[in-house]
């Protein structure tokens, strides 16, 4: 079946731009993890939706940064007035939910450059 | 909140040798450990993992091992071939509400030389 897709691929903002990254998750899939990736390092989180509820943002790092999944399913990352250090791929992961932790599926991620 | 050390960060072994990496952790409380593989240009894909109420797993060539003691866990890739050539990367995650968010390590740039 199809899995975590992302869009774009590749980004190129200029510095101050606004951009919104897509994310279409696993059909079914309740569960919906975004992370940020840079250079070399391991994805570190960024928030969290349980069906359209965002539970936890406490990853978001500024208020530059917000995320929205309106009707459950599909959900956008945007980030406002773009610098450089927000340089970084953004993966996007879904999953069940449930009572035992349920294995989290990665997208492609989006190439995000903030020139 | 929870700490993941992964070591070394990168290993390159012979073809048909064997790989080791190994994580520890800081919260005790972490009960789920993933590892993932990640190619270039793609997103992590989950290659085995571990709960906390099993010391072994095992998947054809790859095994995880879990001392929840030492809080350390381990990735073990044997017969090794080029195509297992990546990153790897250990997460742990805990159970306690429903945000399952997995804090990762720093990776393992793995290398198998044909």
């Amino acid at each position: 079946g199809a899995g975590v897709s992302q869009s774009p691929r590749y980004k190129v903002a200029k510095r101050g731009q606004d951009v919104a990254l897509r994310c279409d998750p696993i059909s079914g899939h309740v569960s919906l993890f975004w992370y940020q990736q840079a250079l070399g390092q391991g994805p570190e989180f960024l928030t969290y939706f349980q069906n359209e509820a965002q539970l936890d943002k406490s990853g978001l790092p500024s208020d530059r940064f917000f995320a929205e999944r309106p009707e459950g399913s599909v959900s956008t990352l945007k980030i406002q007035r773009t610098q450089q250090e927000d340089s970084a791929v953004y993966l996007c992961a879904s999953s069940l939910a449930g009572g035992v932790i349920k294995t989290q599926y990665f997208g492609p991620g989006t190439r995000l450059l903030v020139l | 909140g929870e700490n993941v050390e992964q070591h070394p960060s990168t290993l390159s072994v012979q073809e048909g040798d064997s790989a080791v990496i190994k994580c520890t952790y800081s919260d005790s409380a972490s009960n789920y450990f993933p590892w993932y593989k990640q190619e270039l240009g793609k997103g992590p894909q989950l290659i085995i993992d571990i709960r906390s109420n099993v010391g072994e797993k095992k998947d054809q060539r790859i095994a995880v091992t879990l001392n929840k003691t030492a809080k350390h866990f381990s990735l073990h890739i044997t017969e090794t071939q080029p195509e297992d050539s990546a990153v790897y990367f250990c997460a742990a995650s805990r159970s306690g509400g429903s945000n399952y968010k997995l804090t990762f390590g720093k990776g393992t740039l793995l290398t198998v030389n044909p």
